[in-house]
């Protein structure tokens, strides 16, 4: 299995500001993902983010809002630019543990927007 | 368009009866996951299936992928079972699409 932590649980910004949400595993992974859930909603797929080359980003997500830092194997950062009350979700970094066909999730982090 | 399709949005159980969850999805899928969400939003993983049928205590789960579904049940519904069950499907690659969702509430 892996385990996933994020960091912070929670956080509350201003509009037009950044923040940064980091995740941590605690063993080496191929590809970490982001997921947004919005409130009472399913799971977005955000991006998927491999280490040593640019995030692949699905659509409706750009690396100028999203921009996706993925330095080792072990490490990611989301950072959510020019923060908007849309943008208020939870956000979620996955991996997959291929050997037990497994994905994990971190616990995710709960932003809001005011 | 919607690739997976899940229902029921919403269901209610007593303790001890059971139901079923389905995902009908528009194009091939790989492989499922179904996971449930608890009241702290944590996501927990009960199923990964390429095909056929995999039962764990009081869950089954079944996918289809000629016939594009996927099937949740579970009997002997429990309080702490009350959550947010989804099932996600892998399209290709580490590409994974979410349903959207059973709200299940499970009342004594």
């Amino acid at each position: 299995s892996v385990l996933l932590y994020q960091k912070p649980n929670r956080d509350i910004c201003q509009s037009g500001t950044s923040l940064k949400i980091q995740c941590v595993a605690d063993s080496q992974v191929v590809s970490m993902f982001w997921y947004q859930q919005f409130q009472e909603q399913s799971l977005m797929l955000m991006a998927t983010a491999n280490e040593g080359s640019e995030a692949t980003y699905e659509s409706g997500f750009t690396k100028d809002k999203f921009p996706i830092s993925r330095p080792n194997l072990t490490f990611s950062t989301l950072t959510v630019n020019n923060a908007r009350p849309g943008d208020s979700s939870i956000y979620f970094c996955s991996s997959w543990d291929w050997g037990d066909a497994e994905q994990f999730f971190g616990p995710g982090t709960r932003l809001t927007v005011l | 368009g919607d690739q997976v399709e899940q229902s029921p949005s919403a269901l209610s159980l007593h303790e001890g009866t059971g139901s079923a969850l389905r995902c009908n999805f528009t194009t091939t899928m790989r492989a499922v996951q179904w996971f449930q969400q608890n009241s702290r939003g944590s996501l927990i993983n009960l199923f990964y299936l390429a095909s056929g049928t995999k039962e764990n205590g009081r869950l089954k789960s079944t996918f289809n992928s000629k016939e594009s579904y996927s099937t949740l049940h579970i009997r002997d519904a429990q309080l702490e079972d009350s959550g947010t069950y989804f099932c996600a499907a892998e399209a290709g690659g580490y590409k994974v699409v979410f349903g959207s969702g059973t709200r299940l509430l499970v009342s004594p």
